[in-house]
């Protein structure tokens, strides 16, 4: 069946710092991929997506790369902020906008 | 706009009660979906429906009732409480999108529920 593995955290860096939260998809077909992003006591929202591979999703100087020969989307950032402190989902849809989710990656940014 | 709205915020409930955790939208989404997250477990689905009158199961629904009797209601019922069932609740919505377009889901503020 469908599934996602996200890299375990909690991923602890300092203000400045590059990024990178990996994610690997096991899935028939060609899901949509998401990443949603959870701050302290507040829903999820999306953060980025992409429905096909190749496609780079992007939002707020976050990017992660459809790879269909890798079965990745891993997420980047380039400059971390400590408003970025929060837990980053990686999520594959499996039809009916169903959505299944990693374990989820808490990422805590220090001045 | 208000989006998802789910009620109540949080819960306490005794083992063997019931009780119905509300979820509203005003997006006329199709989709509607319940969740629940765990710690290390991510959010796990429960139930979903793709429109007014229908409902299917997720990977989690024993233990939990809903119907959709409208486009925008869709409510989750927990017939007797477990400890097992203590977690956090997220509804979610998205509309259909198009051919192999997937459409985001719209999310809830969640509901703390702490089953004694």
């Amino acid at each position: 069946g469908n599934s996602v593995t996200q890299m375990e955290g909690p991923v602890t860096l300092s203000e400045e710092a590059f990024l990178t939260i990996n994610c690997t998809y096991t899935a028939t077909g060609y899901p949509s991929l998401f990443w949603y992003v959870q701050y302290p006591g507040e829903g999820l929202q999306l953060l980025l997506k992409a429905t096909k591979a190749d496609d780079k999703g992007s939002n707020k100087g976050f990017e992660a790369t459809y790879r269909k020969e890798t079965t990745s989307f891993h997420l980047e950032k380039g400059s971390v902020q400590v408003s970025d402190s929060a837990v980053y989902f990686c999520a594959l849809s499996g039809g009916y906008n169903k959505l299944i989710f990693g374990a989820g990656t808490r990422l805590a940014v220090h001045p | 706009n208000a989006g998802v709205t789910q009620t109540p915020k949080f819960q306490v409930l005794k083992t063997g009660q019931s009780m119905t955790l509300q979820c509203a939208q005003d997006m006329n989404h199709e989709y509607m979906s319940w969740y629940r997250q765990d710690p290390g477990m991510g959010l796990r689905l429960i139930h979903y429906s793709v429109g007014a009158g229908i409902t299917d199961q997720g990977e989690v629904p024993n233990g939990y009732n809903v119907s959709r009797s409208t486009t925008e209601d869709f409510p989750l019922r927990l017939l007797s409480a477990a400890p097992s069932q203590t977690s956090v609740y997220f509804c979610a919505s998205s509309y259909s999108g198009t051919g192999e377009y997937q459409a985001e889901a719209f999310f809830g503020q969640g509901t703390r529920l702490t089953v004694v």
